[in-house]
């Protein structure tokens, strides 16, 4: 049972360049969520899913888009890099009625 | 919608010592609570959570926090600390919508000395 698994776990962009952070959960999960790190900030919800086909913003949704097209995949795209995009991004799902989440180990995106 | 504050960046105790992170939220309606634990390089972990019931809540590797309603606070502690407890530690609220969004605080650094 992998849980949450992202990919890629480390990456560099040039400013302007798109990239897509894939994110799988294998727990059939209906929600997933991605959530940025930065330090001192905790974590802030960018995008969430309650299932397929469904995707609303979070707190920073700016520069970011996502989709939902099945259970178990929600990637998160940028589509023009910037450097206040430089963080570490995680992914996570959970189930109701309880509110764990499970989280990846995260992707370490740096923006130059 | 809620916020959540942990009123220490950094705390640095001695091996085999207590020690208690403190944490307190703002939410105008009920929330769960939580505590995940983030190891270096790691993902976040989920410690303990309180749902309802009994407001002192046991964890895994011994923490234990406690939920004051009236306080709006849910502190972690544990009563002996271990090297390999060293790592960073966010308390996250959820409201009840169903949604099971979390508002983190801005996390604790547990830095734990022999």
């Amino acid at each position: 049972n992998a849980g949450v698994t992202q990919t890629p776990k480390f990456r560099i962009l040039k400013i302007g360049q798109s990239m897509t952070l894939q994110c799988t959960q294998d727990m059939n999960h209906n929600y997933m969520y991605w959530y940025r790190q930065d330090p001192g900030m905790g974590l802030k919800l960018i995008y969430y899913s309650v299932g397929a086909g469904i995707t609303d913003k979070g707190e920073v949704p700016n520069g970011y888009n996502v989709s939902r097209s099945t259970t178990e995949d929600f990637p998160l795209r940028l589509e023009l890099a910037a450097p206040s995009q430089t963080s570490v991004y995680f992914c996570a799902s959970s189930y109701p009625p309880e509110a764990s989440a499970f989280f990846g180990q995260g992707t370490r995106l740096t923006v130059v | 919608a809620q916020s959540v504050t942990q009123l220490d960046s950094q705390v640095p105790v001695f091996e085999e010592a207590p020690v208690e992170l403190r944490c307190n939220y703002s939410s105008s309606v009920s929330v769960y609570l939580f505590w995940y634990v983030q190891y270096p390089n790691q993902g976040l972990q989920l410690l303990l959570k309180y749902l309802s019931g009994s407001t002192l809540v046991k964890g895994i590797n011994g923490f234990e926090a406690e939920f004051n309603k009236s306080q709006t606070s849910f502190h972690l502690r544990k009563p002996s600390v271990h090297i390999s407890d060293t790592a960073e530690y966010f308390c996250a609220v959820s409201d009840l919508r169903g949604d099971n969004m979390l508002t983190f605080g801005g996390g604790t650094r547990l830095m734990v000395k022999p």
